[in-house]
C-alpha cells in the first residue's frame, strides 16, 4: 500500500537557518503531494502542494519539488523564523483511477517537530 | 465562515465510559473524516464518510461509530471507552470533485482515558 516516511524530529534551529526536512513516499501511479503544518493547539493547514512530477508547490517562504525519479518531496527554506515553529506532516493523495476508495483518503508521515530557538 | 469545528477541545474519560465527539463545518463539503493522531505515528483514519447517511471504516476503526445524519455534522462515538484510546482526534472535511483531495481540518479533540 501507499505510504509516506519522513524525517525523524525533533528538529532544533537557529532563527535565520536553513531548513530541510525530507520526506520520500511509496505509491503506485502519480500520487499528488502535500505539506500541512500544525501550530501549537491547532489542527492542520495546508502548506503547499504540488500534483505531478516536477511541480514545485511553494508558500510562505517554504518550496517542496515533487522528484518522481526519487519518490521524495523535501521541504526546504532558506531563513526560518522563531513562528515556523510547528510539527510538519508530509501527505500523500492517491493516484484517482487507482484508488480502490471514492473518498481518496491521504496517507501522511509521522510528522517532524521543528523548534525555531530566537 | 467557521470552517471545520470540533466539541469539546478537551476531555478526560474513566475505562468504560462512552462520550460523544462532535465536527461541525459551514462549507457544505460532502465528504467529512476521523483522524487520530498519537506520537511518532502521524494521522490514521478511524472512519469516513462521503455523504449524509453514509459511512465507511478507515485504518483503525475498531472501538468506534460513526453518524452523519445531517450534512454538516459527523459524529464520533465510543462506546466504551479503553486508555488505548487516549490520543487527539481531528475531523477534516473536503469537497467532492477536489481534485487534489485537499482536506480541511479542525482543530482536534484531546481525550484522556483513565
Amino acid at each position: 500500500g501507499d505510504s509516506v516516511t519522513q524525517m525523524e524530529g525533533p528538529v532544533t534551529l537557529s532563527e535565520e537557518a536553513f531548513l530541510t526536512i525530507n520526506c520520500t513516499y511509496t505509491a503506485t501511479g502519480y500520487p499528488s503531494l502535500f505539506w500541512y503544518v500544525q501550530y501549537p493547539g491547532e489542527g492542520l493547514q495546508l502548506l503547499l502542494k504540488a500534483t505531478k512530477a516536477d511541480d514545485k508547490g511553494s508558500n510562505k517562504g517554504f518550496e517542496a519539488t515533487y522528484r518522481k525519479e526519487t519518490t521524495s518531496f523535501h521541504l526546504e527554506k532558506g531563513s526560518v523564523q522563531v513562528s515556523d515553529s510547528a510539527v510538519y506532516f508530509c501527505a500523500l493523495n492517491p493516484t484517482p483511477l487507482i484508488s480502490s476508495g471514492s473518498a481518496r483518503q491521504l496517507t501522511f508521515g509521522s510528522g517532524t517537530q521543528l523548534t525555531v530557538l530566537p | 465562515n467557521a470552517g471545520v469545528t470540533q466539541t469539546p477541545k478537551f476531555r478526560v474519560l474513566k475505562t468504560g465510559q462512552s462520550m460523544t465527539l462532535l465536527c461541525a463545518q459551514d462549507m457544505n463539503h460532502e465528504y467529512m473524516y476521523w483522524y487520530r493522531q498519537d506520537p511518532g505515528m502521524g494521522l490514521r483514519l478511524i472512519h469516513y464518510s462521503v455523504g449524509e447517511g453514509t459511512t465507511a471504516k478507515g485504518e483503525v476503526p475498531d472501538g468506534y461509530n460513526v453518524s452523519r445524519l445531517k450534512k454538516q455534522n459527523f459524529l464520533l462515538g465510543l462506546e466504551s471507552a479503553a486508555p488505548s484510546q487516549t490520543s487527539v482526534y481531528f475531523c477534516a472535511s473536503r469537497r467532492r470533485g477536489s481534485s487534489y483531495n485537499e482536506q480541511f481540518f479542525g482543530p482536534g479533540t484531546r481525550l484522556t482515558v483513565l
